[in-house]
């Protein structure tokens, strides 16, 4: 069982407000990660997929950077809104696998406020 | 193409019933997976498919529990005799290729009272 560790756990913003999580992993296990939202009622609906060491990548006001080395990621939301309201997992593939399976980490819920 | 469906959205059952849910992944992904979601974690691996072989089944998979995906198109997941412990949102997903993301459906939520 890889662990894959998120924090926080739960975070309350503002609207406006600018805000990140953490997702850790063990560095050895590194292949891949994604970076999903699930919004209540909803499917998971994939942000990012990110593999190499120093990646950073961007879709609207929503960046991630990733450090394979250190076995994080950071997931970033600029100016949140309440629509940004949600869980927002990762999950990593490992090295040892070939067919894709994701180890999660349990999420960080997120609510803005307007 | 609408995305990843899944049937039921919800069921509830009784401990001992079993159940059958269904995943309709988008037409020309050939891999498919399952996973599970119990109360304050994050998503479990179950079981996947290429195609219509299944070529992984997590531990968590106990006898109880079977997965078809027959000419590759659709699955089922079926769980025999259910226990308390299996309620749990059930979630689809598919796939191109393994570094490809995973579309994932809206989930079966089962309860068993």
């Amino acid at each position: 069982i890889l662990n894959v560790e998120q924090s926080p756990q739960s975070l309350h913003v503002q609207e406006g407000d600018s805000t990140n999580f953490t997702c850790s992993f063990p560095s050895s296990n590194f292949y891949a990660l994604h970076w999903y939202r699930w919004e209540t009622a909803k499917s998971p609906e994939a942000l990012f997929v990110m593999t190499l060491n120093g990646d950073e990548k961007k879709k609207g006001r929503i960046s991630a950077t990733l450090n394979t080395k250190e076995g994080y990621s950071y997931l970033y939301i600029k100016g949140s809104q309440p629509e940004d309201s949600a869980t927002y997992l990762c999950a990593l593939v490992d090295r040892g696998s070939t067919l894709g399976r994701l180890y999660f980490g349990r999420g960080t819920q997120l609510t803005v406020w307007p | 193409d609408t995305g990843v469906s899944q049937d039921p959205r919800h069921k509830i059952t009784k401990r001992g019933q079993n159940v059958t849910f269904r995943c309709d992944p988008i037409s020309e992904h050939n891999r498919l997976y399952w996973y599970r979601q119990t109360l304050g974690q994050g998503p479990e691996f179950l079981t996947y498919f290429q195609n219509e072989a299944q070529l992984e089944k997590s531990r968590l998979l106990s006898d109880r529990f079977s997965a078809e995906r027959p000419k590759g198109s659709f699955s089922t997941l079926e769980i025999q005799r259910t226990e308390q412990g299996d309620s749990a949102m059930y979630l689809c997903a598919s796939s191109l290729a393994e570094l490809y993301e995973q579309y994932f459906g809206p989930g079966t939520r089962l309860t068993v009272t």
